[in-house]
């Protein structure tokens, strides 16, 4: 079976510094991969997706970046984290059909 | 782009029957989704509608009307443990069929 690990559950950054979130993906092979955030009080919002291997497409203009290494790794990075970027991270996968999005259990982040 | 409404709130006792609404205008629809979000949590799927119709999954049924671009989502029996966020996402054809999420609606059920 199919599962997604995302990594941490929570974390607190000062303000300006670097941030890494990881996402895994078992079980499945050529996944899209999605970054969503969820502010407090809002819906989800679209970061950035990838269809494959170093294919990353962006939907907002941010201060945030996305990598995708290898086929089931997808990471979301910061060189330098904003006080609006805290927020509820979610990574997810779907095949490529996408007729199901799967989401991983999220990282709650406070930047302070 | 897409533009996705859902009520922001709803309330509803314990063991009654509550409908929540969403409407979509969208090109190229492809399909609709219907998550549960517990608060903290990740959201988990419910449903996914891409004919017309209403489809049924034990106390949860999701119906689809692409001609209006209205979907609902129907909890009957409903139980405590239902308060939870429900979200309406849609996806649409070309590209990556990325879902697109609205807002959800918080829907808070008394005993």
């Amino acid at each position: 079976s199919q599962t997604i690990h995302q990594w941490p559950a929570t974390l607190v950054q000062p303000v300006g510094s670097p941030l890494s979130l990881e996402c895994t993906v078992e079980g499945t092979s050529n996944p899209n991969l999605y970054w969503y955030r969820q502010a407090a009080g809002r819906g989800l919002q679209l970061l950035f997706y990838s269809v494959g291997i170093g294919q990353i497409s962006s939907e907002v203009p941010q201060n945030l970046s996305a990598s995708r290494p290898q086929d089931r790794q997808f990471i979301l990075s910061s060189k330098k984290l904003l006080l609006s970027d805290s927020g509820f991270y979610l990574c997810a996968w779907s095949t490529r059909l996408n007729t199901e999005a799967f989401f991983g259990q999220g990282t709650r982040l406070t930047v302070v | 782009g897409q533009n996705i409404d859902q009520p922001t709130e709803m309330t509803a006792t314990e063991g009654a029957i509550v409908q929540i609404n969403c409407t979509y205008q969208t090109s190229g629809f492809n399909g609709l989704f219907w998550y549960q979000q517990h608060a903290g949590e990740a959201p988990t799927f419910l449903s996914y509608n891409v004919l017309d119709g209403l489809e049924e999954k034990g106390r949860f049924s999701s119906f689809l009307s692409r001609s209006k671009g209205y979907s609902y989502l129907l909890l009957k029996e409903l139980q405590m443990k239902d308060s939870a966020s429900y979200l309406c996402a849609v996806s649409v054809s070309g590209g990556s069929y990325i879902p697109t999420f609205g807002r959800g609606t918080s829907l808070i059920v008394h005993p």
